[in-house]
């Protein structure tokens, strides 16, 4: 079995301030950790994932995500948010061992960056 | 990048219709698509994973003779909600990949309102 946790439903941050996506998952294989991002009515888009290799996972729009396997976590983060980064955020994993590209995603996490 | 077209985005239908909604891989070739439920300021919810040229595999609790899916091409599923009830309006988003343990691409969702 497979689950995801994002322990906050909405972060708030000023503009220009890091900004913080919270994410812990649970496998009983190897983690394959990803990351969406999803716009009003709007499907997912994504964003950087985890697969093996560096803790420290660069993506898209200047966010990036570090894999920590002792906390089975893998916390998304972006050093200076941005407005445009208001949005609902997904964390996602696959069973690494298990067949079929079948993802189980997290609660959701909505970004609010005031200006 | 890799695109995923769905169509249509928004449909409104009346009580005991049925609605088709395509998603179409537009620059790859999709071995597996994923149909997903989303409810408001919700999660996505897997309903099932086709792949192309074999029966759909459906996740517990979700009806395989009210939401018909057929994979018929390697650019194209389709997901039938048949019969429609009011509690059948949500928001039906594909995803598609191309091959084992790349992201899944996703189309932009489409909005199921049943009067």
């Amino acid at each position: 079995a497979q689950s995801v946790a994002q322990p906050e439903d909405q972060v708030n941050v000023a503009e220009g301030n890091p900004l913080t996506v919270k994410c812990t998952y649970s496998v009983s294989g190897n983690p394959y950790l990803f990351w969406y991002v999803q716009y009003p009515n709007r499907g997912l888009q994504f964003l950087l994932k985890y697969i093996t290799g560096d803790n420290l996972v660069k993506g898209s729009y200047g966010f990036e995500a570090e894999f920590n396997k002792s906390q089975t976590s893998f916390h998304l983060k972006k050093p200076s948010a941005l407005v445009s980064d208001s949005a609902l955020y997904f964390c996602a994993v696959r069973d690494g061992k298990a067949a079929g590209n079948k993802l189980t995603f997290g609660g959701g996490t909505r970004v609010l960056v005031k200006p | 990048g890799a695109v995923v077209s769905q169509h249509p985005s928004r449909v409104i239908c009346k009580s005991g219709t049925s609605v088709k909604i395509e998603c179409r891989s537009l620059d790859f070739q999709a071995t597996t698509m994923f149909w997903y439920r989303q409810f408001p300021k919700k999660s996505l919810m897997l309903m099932a994973t086709s792949n192309e040229g074999s029966k759909a595999t459906y996740e517990q609790g979700v009806e395989k003779d009210k939401f018909l899916i057929n994979h018929a091409s390697l650019t194209l599923s389709t997901l039938t909600v048949t019969s429609a009830h009011p509690e059948d309006s949500s928001f039906y988003i594909c995803s598609a990949t191309d091959r084992f343990n790349s992201p899944l691409h996703f189309g932009n969702g489409t909005r199921l309102t049943v009067t």
